[in-house]
């Protein structure tokens, strides 16, 4: 069985400052990693995963994860955040297993509010 | 390419009646997936179907939840006789037949159902 543990329930931050968006696992097997974001009245959608090779990750927008298996993290972080970055972000780990790795395991969310 | 679609967003039902929630996958994809998150949670797995087949219906409670993904329309998660614990937001996904294990599942917005 795996578990997710995102310390941080809220994270306020003013436009352009960096950010860093805590994720934490447990897992008796490897695993795969994703980060979901959720905007207002929206479904999650991917930001970005780990599945293997580079241990650090990009999305699109400009964050990124470094995945740390001494440490079993997963962090998310951003140099400088916009208004527009505003929205709950999930944590989430599958079991890298044919057979099961479809099943998700979130941590509870992270509400990112960016602040003028 | 329309998303995940998801009806109703809001749902209220009163103790004892039947709640059905409904999911249409985004097109080309044969695989939903059925998620519950409860306050102060994060998403938990409940079942996992392909048209006209459950392949996973472990994070199902026993009793009262049924799933089915049926040739034609969309996906119904139904709960019977709902009970105020049942209150929570139920998410549904899809994706394309997995290959490698590095599909990613793509979230509808999601349904609230409150038991009164």
């Amino acid at each position: 069985a795996q578990s997710v543990t995102q310390l941080d329930s809220q994270v306020p931050v003013f436009e352009e400052a960096p950010v860093e968006l805590r994720c934490n696992y447990s897992s008796s097997v490897s695993v795969y990693l994703f980060w979901y974001v959720q905007y207002p009245n929206q479904g999650l959608q991917l930001l970005l995963k780990y599945l293997s090779g580079s241990t650090l990750v990009e999305s699109i927008n400009g964050f990124e994860a470094e995945f740390n298996k001494s440490q079993t993290s997963f962090h998310l972080r951003k140099p400088s955040v916009h208004i527009s970055d505003t929205a709950e972000y999930f944590c989430a780990v599958s079991d890298h297993r044919r057979g099961s790795n479809y099943k998700l395991t979130f941590g509870k969310g992270t509400l990112l509010t960016v602040n003028p | 390419n329309a998303g995940v679609m998801q009806n109703p967003r809001h749902l209220v039902r009163r103790r004892g009646q039947e709640a059905r929630l409904r999911c249409s996958p985004m097109k080309g994809h044969s695989h939903v997936y059925w998620y519950r998150q409860l306050p102060e949670e994060g998403l938990k797995f409940m079942v996992y179907l392909q048209k006209e087949n459950i392949i996973d219906e472990s994070g199902m409670p026993k009793e009262r939840f049924s799933a089915e993904f049926p040739k034609e329309g969309p996906s119904i998660l139904r709960i019977q006789q709902v009970v105020r614990g049942d209150s929570a937001a139920y998410f549904c996904a899809s994706s394309p037949p997995l290959r490698a294990s590095t599909d990613t599942q793509y979230f509808g917005p999601g349904t609230r159902l409150t038991v009164l």
